[in-house]
């Protein structure tokens, strides 16, 4: 599976929109890009996945560039409650790694009143 | 509608024990698997299964077997354990295994070996 680059810490207001970076410079054709997080003690908890266009469901926006190397979570409208560790994650579609989830160290995301 | 149950939630146990971690969907997943999560390391696949009757090994399956005789159930054995096992594991499903299928995670059995 690809690697992936996500900044270790960033901050946001509440109620503004949190934008969360992701490089995946080595993504193939075949990888689903997905977003998990995990607030402390929890299980890890699967927030949005793409794997060209861009998506959008309950909980996020998902922005992937057009050459797919990048891409962006947006979490439109922050609470304190979304203070937690965000991974970024690429998923082949089948092959030798079939279900294997490669968590990185991911990126702290404190939500600020 | 449940999800993925993980039971217990904490347990203690001595070096040379043996225990059972349960781990249960009621979704009709197909695929199940069992990662364990320490400080620094992100989350470790132990064992995955892609349906009842089917299961292999992920990257850290010595001194835990697992089986799968239903659909629904996953449990996770510790045959002997051992100091380096505590750990907090985690147990996810999903509908199949490819890319295209989130996995979904219990709560997670946080285990100290003593």
């Amino acid at each position: 599976d690809a690697k992936t680059t996500q900044p270790p810490s960033m901050d946001c207001a509440e109620g503004r929109a949190a934008n969360l970076p992701c490089n995946h410079s080595t993504i193939s054709g075949n990888e689903y890009v997905y977003w998990y997080r995990q607030i402390h003690s929890q299980g890890p908890q699967y927030i949005i996945h793409g794997l060209k266009n861009n998506e959008t469901n309950e909980m996020a926006s998902l922005i992937i560039t057009e050459d797919r190397k990048s891409s962006t979570l947006i979490l439109p409208h922050a609470t304190l409650r979304d203070t937690a560790v965000y991974y970024c994650i690429v998923r082949v579609a089948s092959g030798t790694s079939y279900g294997k989830l490669t968590f990185g160290q991911g990126t702290i995301l404190t939500v600020h009143p | 509608n449940a999800g993925v149950t993980q039971t217990p939630k904490f347990q203690v146990l001595k070096t040379g024990q043996s225990m059972t971690l349960q781990c249960a969907q009621d979704m009709n997943h197909e695929y199940m698997s069992w990662y364990r999560q320490d400080p620094g390391m992100g989350l470790r696949l132990i064992h995955y299964s892609v349906g009842a009757g089917i299961t292999d090994q992920g990257e850290v399956p010595n001194g835990y077997n697992v089986s799968r005789s239903t659909t629904e159930d996953f449990p996770l054995r510790l045959l002997s354990a051992a100091p380096s096992q505590t750990s907090v594991y985690f147990c996810a499903s999903s509908y199949s295994g490819g890319g295209q299928s989130p996995q979904h995670f219990g709560d997670g059995t946080r285990l100290s070996i003593l």
